[in-house]
């Protein structure tokens, strides 16, 4: 069965640097996402990206966030100047359109100390 | 502000009961619900959805129901096992999803 794979597992970092979270979504799916959960908290939506671009963002996706597609295969997830309230778990997530359902990837689980 | 939540934050049940999770939304204009299921250190895995046209969708072992007057959806679980030990998450999906706060399903032996 297809599935969304995130790597790494597990990223620990210092504060101040910069991470880079990797996605691989589904193959046939065109709609992508990142979330995160802080530890015991909800999932948050991030951002959706579509067509190359961000279709929507949160609050929490401010400029320290980005996104990008660089091929046809990888959806990334990029923390510039990571801080400690960053660590969370972060999941991609796919889906065919917006209106159906989405499938989660496993998550990185983000430390920074 | 958030649209899905859930009305309780532990649920515990005996093993081989039907479990029963419940969830408001605040936005009559939602047409669209999935209920995920996260294991400790998984991502969500969908359940099942329902859309606003519907009142009840069923599943294997599982049913959801919706009532549009009371904007209120639920989601049964028959026969509840070992493996249904998860946190559940109602969610509405406009593109991005929404998550509810989460029900910790707990099953008794």
């Amino acid at each position: 069965e297809p599935e969304v794979t995130q790597t790494p597992s597990h990223q620990v970092t210092q504060m101040g640097q910069e991470v880079i979270l990797r996605c691989v979504p589904i193959s046939n799916h065109l709609y992508f996402y990142w979330y995160r959960q802080i530890l015991g908290q909800k999932v948050e939506f991030l951002v959706s990206f579509y067509n190359n671009e961000i279709s929507e963002k949160s609050e929490i996706f401010d400029d320290q966030f980005s996104v990008e597609r660089p091929d046809g295969s990888n959806f990334t997830l990029k923390i510039r100047s990571t801080k400690l309230e960053d660590s969370a778990m972060y999941f991609c997530a796919s889906g065919t359109d917006p209106y159906t359902e989405a499938f989660f990837g496993q998550g990185t689980r983000l430390t920074v100390v | 502000g958030e649209s899905v939540g859930l009305h309780l934050p532990t649920l515990s049940v005996q093993e081989g009961d039907n479990s029963i999770i419940n969830c408001a939304y605040s936005n009559s204009a939602s047409d669209y619900f999935i209920w995920y299921k996260q294991e400790s250190g998984k991502g969500p895995q969908f359940i099942i959805d329902i859309r606003s046209n519907m009142d009840k969708r069923q599943g294997q072992r599982v049913t959801v129901l919706l009532n549009k007057t009371v904007k209120h959806l639920s989601l049964q679980i028959a026969a509840t096992q070992p493996g249904d030990s998860a946190v559940y998450f109602c969610a509405e999906r406009d593109d991005k999803i929404i998550f509810g706060k989460g029900t910790r399903l707990h099953i008794l032996p």
